[in-house]
């Protein structure tokens, strides 16, 4: 099992370019999420998934968009990159939302100038 | 507002002794408590976790405690080896949130040979 990868691993935008952040699982879990980690801080919820089908919003989910039109996968798109942006991306996913651990992808570290 | 803190940007414990984590939160309404383990370059990985019906969990060398009335909880690591080295993340969620997680800053562990 590969587990959760994330690609690309690193990425520098210009300010207003788009892009996708790719995720996927091979876990077969439902619940799969995107975090972002700034220096200082903890990791902040972006956006969500329950099952395919299904996304809602984290704690910061201005600019991107995601969606999960499978069980596997889940993308996240930056609509028009901002420096504000630039930080670690975290993909994560877990058998369920509830009191289950998650588990994580290696990150993508994403600059924009 | 940071409803989970970790107020110690950096520890530092002699090989074999006694590490301790600290986390506290504000929010009563979190009944449960995770901690994560992250190395550079890596997503977090689940270390354990604690339901607020309890006050103690342990598994092998790692126990987590929960203080619910001074809303505090801790993790111990006991011995503590060079591999331990790493920053640790506490994290919290509640169920009218749909169990998203609330994340502390991080406490960057190193462990001295």
């Amino acid at each position: 099992n590969a587990g959760v990868t994330q690609t690309p691993k690193f990425q520098v935008l210009k300010t207003g370019q788009s892009m996708t952040l790719q995720c996927a699982q091979d876990m077969n879990h439902e619940y799969m999420s995107w975090y972002r980690q700034d220096p200082g801080m903890g990791l902040r919820l972006i956006h969500y998934s329950v099952g395919a089908g299904i996304t809602d919003q984290g704690e910061v989910p201005n600019g991107y968009n995601v969606s999960r039109s499978t069980t596997e996968d889940f993308p996240l798109r930056l609509l028009s990159a901002a420096p504000s942006q630039t930080s670690v991306y975290f993909c994560a996913s877990s058998y369920l939302a509830v009191y289950n651990e998650q588990f994580f992808g290696p990150g993508t570290r994403l600059t924009v100038l | 507002d940071q409803q989970v803190k970790q107020n110690s940007p950096s520890l530092s414990v002699q090989e074999g002794r006694i590490s301790i984590l600290n986390c506290d939160y504000t929010n009563s309404m979190f009944d449960y408590f995770l901690w994560y383990k992250k190395y550079p370059a890596e997503g977090p990985t689940f270390l354990i976790s604690i339901s607020s019906i309890k006050d103690k969990n342990e598994d092998g060398r790692f126990t987590v405690f929960l203080n619910k009335s001074a809303k505090h909880l801790s993790l111990h690591i006991v011995p503590s080896q060079p591999g331990d080295s790493a920053v640790y993340f506490c994290a919290a969620s509640e169920v009218d949130s749909n169990y998203q997680l609330i994340w502390g800053a991080g406490t960057k562990l190193i462990i001295k040979p």
